[in-house]
């Protein structure tokens, strides 16, 4: 069990440039989340998916933000023209949902800088 | 989504019991209480839940209140790597998706 990997885990840019962030999952968990963390607040959520459907989107995730899941397995997470607003660390978690207990298993986040 | 209070910070004596609080008085029927925690540059990891009942596992225990209107996190013996933003959530069993995070308790352990 390799967990929940995220790449880059840091990345520096600069206002208005692309960036483009990766996660693959724990493998057969079948949802898949983002979330955002600022200095000193816990974790917001963004956006998840269930296989390669996004089910579900927070008002946080601007026209900017875009995410995809196409085959059910990795998922990116894009953010257009960049802000210095966007700079926190991006957390992906993947759970396999069951009926009954669903456990998240978060990856160790990719920190991003706006400069 | 029902919500919960917990200190903003606490201390602790390495290799002494830690007892976490959280109060959840709206708590509803269905809802678990679960705790994650998140390590110093690290993701969060589950921890703990339950409903009614207290619940131990190797990691900690969770001691429920009676009306269920608040719950507290035992760490029995603490050492330097609980050192943690400890996270209490409720979720709905079958139903809830995303978790909804407080800002949670900062745990500092002193040697």
């Amino acid at each position: 069990d390799t967990g929940v990997s995220q790449n880059p885990r840091h990345k520096i840019t600069k206002r208005g440039q692309n960036v483009t962030f990766r996660c693959d999952p724990i493998s057969e968990h079948n949802r898949l989340y983002w979330y955002r963390q600022t200095l000193g607040q816990g974790p917001e959520f963004l956006t998840y998916f269930q296989n390669e459907a996004q089910l579900e989107k927070s008002r946080l995730l601007s026209d900017r933000f875009s995410a995809e899941r196409p085959k059910g397995s990795f998922s990116t997470l894009e953010i257009q023209r960049t802000e210095q607003g966007d700079s926190a660390m991006y957390l992906c978690a993947s759970s396999l949902a069951l009926a009954d207990q669903e456990t998240q298993y978060f990856g160790p986040g990719t920190r991003l800088l706006v400069l | 989504d029902a919500k919960t209070t917990q200190p903003n910070s606490m201390e602790s004596n390495e290799e002494e019991p830690v007892h976490l609080p959280c109060n959840h008085s709206t708590i509803s029927g269905t809802d678990y209480i679960h705790w994650y925690r998140q390590l110093p540059s690290q993701g969060p990891e589950y921890v703990i839940h339950g409903l009614t009942s207290n619940v131990n596992n190797r990691m900690a225990s969770l001691a429920i209140a009676e009306d269920r209107k608040s719950s507290t996190l035992i760490l029995h013996r603490a050492t330097l790597r609980d050192a943690a933003v400890y996270y209490c959530i409720l979720r709905i069993e079958g139903w809830d998706d995303k978790i909804i995070f407080g800002k949670g308790t900062r745990l500092h352990i002193l040697p």
